[in-house]
């Protein structure tokens, strides 16, 4: 059984740019939810994707939005990058979008 | 608003030693609760979780937790902890009613002294 894998790793942008993370759920689960978690912090909930379509949202601005393909993979895409955006992004995958979320290693994003 | 407090930053204990986590939630109905642990520069490892049941919810590495609903807490113990054990430790409630946001605290760092 495969988890949940990020990509990249690491990312250094500059303010105003734009970014993608890219996020493959766990084999069999079909619903992706994006977390923010700031140095020092808990993570914050930012969307989440369940069958394609967004199930909730955290109080995030438009400038972040996301998609989910038909295997479930998902992209979490923030636009007109300011320096707060600088944060470890994680996604987690669950099963109908109430089961257990299992966590992926996460997307350390640098924003200069 | 629902909410997750934990009000230690920062545990230090000897190895062998027992731990105590605290967690306070703020939810009016009976919530479902979790405990991740997440290692520097790592995502988050669950460890365990309580739904409905038994209050006293076993996990991985040897972790427990009991659910009391009465105190609005659920703190995450151990009876001997190993230095591998540091790391920083997150409760998080599922907002809403679901487990499909969840709502996190803002950690605990543990700190295991040789």
């Amino acid at each position: 059984e495969t988890g949940v894998t990020q990509s990249p790793t690491h990312l250094i942008k500059t303010r105003g740019q734009q970014v993608t993370l890219r996020c493959s759920s766990q084999s069999g689960h079909n619903t992706v939810s994006w977390y923010q978690q700031a140095l020092g912090q808990g993570p914050q909930f930012i969307f989440q994707y369940y069958r394609e379509e967004e199930n909730g949202r955290g109080n995030f601005p438009p400038r972040f939005s996301g998609l989910q393909f038909p295997n479930y993979s998902s992209e979490l895409n923030v636009n007109a990058l300011e320096l707060d955006d600088s944060a470890l992004y994680l996604c987690a995958s669950s099963l109908e979008g109430v089961g257990t979320q299992y966590f992926g290693p996460g997307t350390r994003l640098t924003v200069l | 608003a629902q909410s997750v407090t934990q009000p230690d930053i920062h545990i230090t204990v000897s190895e062998g030693a027992s731990l105590e986590l605290r967690c306070n939630y703020s939810y009016g109905a009976t919530p479902y609760l979790f405990w991740y642990v997440q290692s520097p520069g790592q995502g988050l490892q669950l460890l365990l979780k309580y739904f409905s049941g038994d209050t006293l919810v076993q996990g991985i590495k040897g972790f427990e937790a009991e659910f009391k609903r009465s105190q609005s807490s659920f703190n995450l113990r151990k009876p001997s902890v190993h230095w591998s054990d540091a790391a920083e430790y997150f409760c998080a409630v599922g907002a809403d009613g679901n487990t499909g946001k969840l709502i996190f605290g803002q950690g605990t760092t543990l700190q295991v002294k040789p």
